[in-house]
């Protein structure tokens, strides 16, 4: 079965305590990216990634880091989180470059910084 | 001004009508555009894509105007079923995909 598995689905963390939520997909597609979805303003791209090692920002990459080691795996990185990164983030994966218009989501990973 | 502009709802219908969201964008060049469906605190999925001819899947029809930079989507013969956040999708130059805030539908009996 197809899948995009975003890990953890929620968390609950302090001011400055760096966390990984982790991404994986079994559909070799060399798309994926990070977005975060907040009320009234829609989802927002955080980081893009085209391919293994190949990374760029998307509209709000402050705070968050990312890497692309593997084809299948893209984690989200918060060093320091602060509590305006409280969010419900998804992680989406597209075949070719991502052009298609056509994204798999994860089921999302609800993040709350205290 | 926003990129894309949706009217976030809540639209609250009965079942069996017909109902119609409108989204304007601002950026002229954009390339393609979409609708997705995303269920309560579920993640978006692709519901369909939108032709400049105008495209009909079952209930759903799409269809953009570009002289006037809007996409619209109709459902009829609305269903309980259909009750979600339609997101308005627009695929600019690069692959960048830009998300409308989305409009909530509610359905009921």
């Amino acid at each position: 079965e197809a899948q995009v598995t975003q890990n953890p689905r929620y968390l609950i963390t302090v001011t400055g305590k760096k966390l990984t939520v982790t991404c994986s997909q079994n559909m070799n597609h060399e798309y994926m990216s990070w977005y975060r979805q907040d009320p009234g303003l829609g989802l927002r791209q955080i980081y893009y990634s085209m391919n293994v090692e190949v990374t760029d920002k998307g509209d709000v990459p402050e705070g968050y880091k990312v890497s692309r080691k593997e084809k299948r795996n893209f984690p989200l990185i918060l060093e320091s989180p602060s509590p305006n990164q409280t969010s419900l983030y998804f992680c989406a994966t597209a075949g070719g470059t991502g052009n298609t218009g056509e994204l798999f989501f994860g089921e999302g990973s609800r993040l709350t910084v205290l | 001004r926003k990129e894309v502009e949706q009217d976030p709802g809540p639209f609250n219908v009965p079942e069996g009508a017909t109902v119609a969201f409108n989204c304007t964008y601002s950026n002229s060049a954009s390339q393609s555009f979409f609708w997705y469906r995303q269920d309560c605190r579920k993640e978006p999925k692709l519901l369909m894509s939108v032709y400049s001819s105008g495209n009909e899947d079952g209930r759903f029809t799409a269809q953009l105007n570009r002289a006037s930079q809007y996409i619209s989507l109709l459902i009829r013969d609305s269903k309980l079923s259909d009750s979600a956040t339609y997101l308005c999708v627009l695929l600019q130059g690069g692959g960048k995909l830009i998300f409308g805030q989305g409009t909530e539908l509610s359905v009921k009996p």
